[in-house]
């Protein structure tokens, strides 16, 4: 099983669009997560922490499962420039904190 | 501008040559990591600095050599590579204690 597992996509969603992204992690010591997103051909960026309470970000709404072990990304009003890939990232807090990342899920936005 | 700088942004090279990656932060960070990111593969863990002190190698074959001679540059020596070693090879940085890490651009690494 993969540490972190995400749907490659690429999900096709119009202008406006409301867009769910979930995430998978095995281990359950994991005690940091994140999304970061990656355009095509360039380095991934922190989008967002994802907190146990559930965090908001403008139009971007991150969850945490503890129990399930899943992370989700909501993003609201898709504009074009959404379109990327985002990176679910889960954390062990060893000192330097390892990070594992996730295949990614490819967000393709339209006009 | 991430404050981490990599070069070259892309390098072809033979599996004899020997090349090197450089990778320089300027953001005051004490951690820094090397990724491999392959095509359709998730990014993973090579090395990883603190305090130019090496904390992790993640099983990587020697034929990738990193040196980092202060907590400010990285690099990564390559030296007869194979071909399924071709991907973007990212440098990270971080400060202990905090949760975000800075990418640089990234090599697109192409072994012929």
């Amino acid at each position: 099983r993969k540490e972190v597992e995400q749907d490659p996509g690429p999900f096709n969603v119009p202008e406006g669009a409301t867009v769910a992204f979930n995430c998978t992690y095995s281990n359950s010591a994991s005690q940091s997560f994140f999304w970061y997103r990656q355009d095509c051909r360039k380095e991934p960026k922190l989008l967002m922490s994802v907190y146990s309470s559930g965090n908001e970000d403008g139009r971007f709404t991150a969850q945490l499962n503890r129990a399930s072990q899943y992370i989700s990304l909501l993003i609201r009003d898709s504009k074009l420039s959404d379109s990327a890939t985002y990176l679910c990232v889960v954390g062990m807090n060893t000192g330097f904190q390892k990070l594992v990342f996730g295949t990614g899920t490819r967000l393709l936005v339209s006009p | 501008e991430t404050g981490v700088t990599q070069t070259p942004r892309h390098l072809v090279m033979g599996m004899t040559n020997k090349k090197s990656l450089k990778c320089e932060q300027h953001l005051g960070h004490n951690a820094m990591y090397w990724y491999k990111q392959s095509a359709k593969k998730p990014l993973e863990l090579m090395f990883v600095y603190n305090f130019k002190e090496q904390t992790e190698n993640n099983s990587v074959p020697s034929r990738f050599s990193p040196e980092c001679p202060n907590s400010s540059h990285l690099f990564l020596h390559l030296h007869t590579l194979q071909p399924e070693d071709s991907a973007l090879y990212l440098c990270a940085s971080k400060d202990r204690g905090h949760e975000k890490l800075f990418f640089g651009s990234g090599t697109q690494l192409s072994v012929l």
